[in-house]
């Protein structure tokens, strides 16, 4: 089955306290990207990857950090986070007929 | 102004109604327009893809791109309770650009 998965799917956390949301994605697809989504902004894109090793800021990278090694990974990195990035977070893997999301990943930053 | 405009709702309907859900954008650019669903405490899915102007039509859901207009619109015909929902539009050039997503309801 085609998937994207992101784990954690729920995360509470500290300011500061870096933290790691992976992506994975079975369709080998070249691109990925990332998302935030708030209420009343909608989806943001905060980064994306043309392909392994190639990846580019979106709207609002601050404060995020992502690598791609592999083509079917693409984690997105928190260094220091804050309350600001209390977020609902989406991955996204892209062929060239749309984007397929994964299930989301609820983080709280206290 | 942002590249992609969308009325965020929310919007009411009764159980077998015909619904429309509209987008304007800015940005001549894009060439592909795209529909997502997204259900609550899900990601979005992709519902429809077009790439010219003109109509595209998927079982109820037909989509519609005015590209002299800048205009993009999704029909649901019949409309059906599992059909509320999160509908997002989605257009890209190099990047893709989200509206802020219209909150659907079907009435029963």
């Amino acid at each position: 089955e085609a998937q994207v998965t992101q784990n954690p799917r729920y995360l509470i956390t500290v300011t500061g306290k870096k933290l790691t949301v992976t992506c994975s994605q079975n369709m080998n697809h070249e691109y990925m990207s990332w998302y935030r989504q708030d209420p009343g902004l909608g989806l943001r894109q905060i980064y994306y990857s043309m392909n392994v090793e190639v990846t580019d800021k979106g709207d609002v990278p601050e404060g995020y950090k992502v690598s791609r090694k592999e083509k079917r990974n693409f984690p997105l990195i928190l260094e220091s986070p804050s309350p600001n990035q209390t977020s609902l977070y989406f991955c996204a893997s892209s062929s060239g007929t749309g984007s397929y999301f994964g299930p989301g990943t609820r983080l709280l930053v206290l | 102004q942002k590249e992609v405009e969308q009325d965020p709702g929310p919007l009411s309907v009764p159980e077998g109604a015909i619904v429309s859900l509209n987008c304007t954008y800015s940005n001549s650019a894009f060439q592909y327009f795209m529909w997502y669903r997204q259900y609550s405490r899900k990601g979005p899915e992709l519902l429809m893809y077009t790439y010219s102007s003109g109509n595209k039509e998927d079982g109820r859901f037909t989509a519609q791109v005015d590209k002299s207009s800048k205009y993009i619109s999704l029909f649901i015909r019949d409309s059906q309770p599992s059909d509320s929902a999160t509908y997002l539009c989605a257009m890209s050039f190099q990047k893709l650009v989200f509206g802020q997503g219209t909150r659907l309801t079907i009435n029963p």
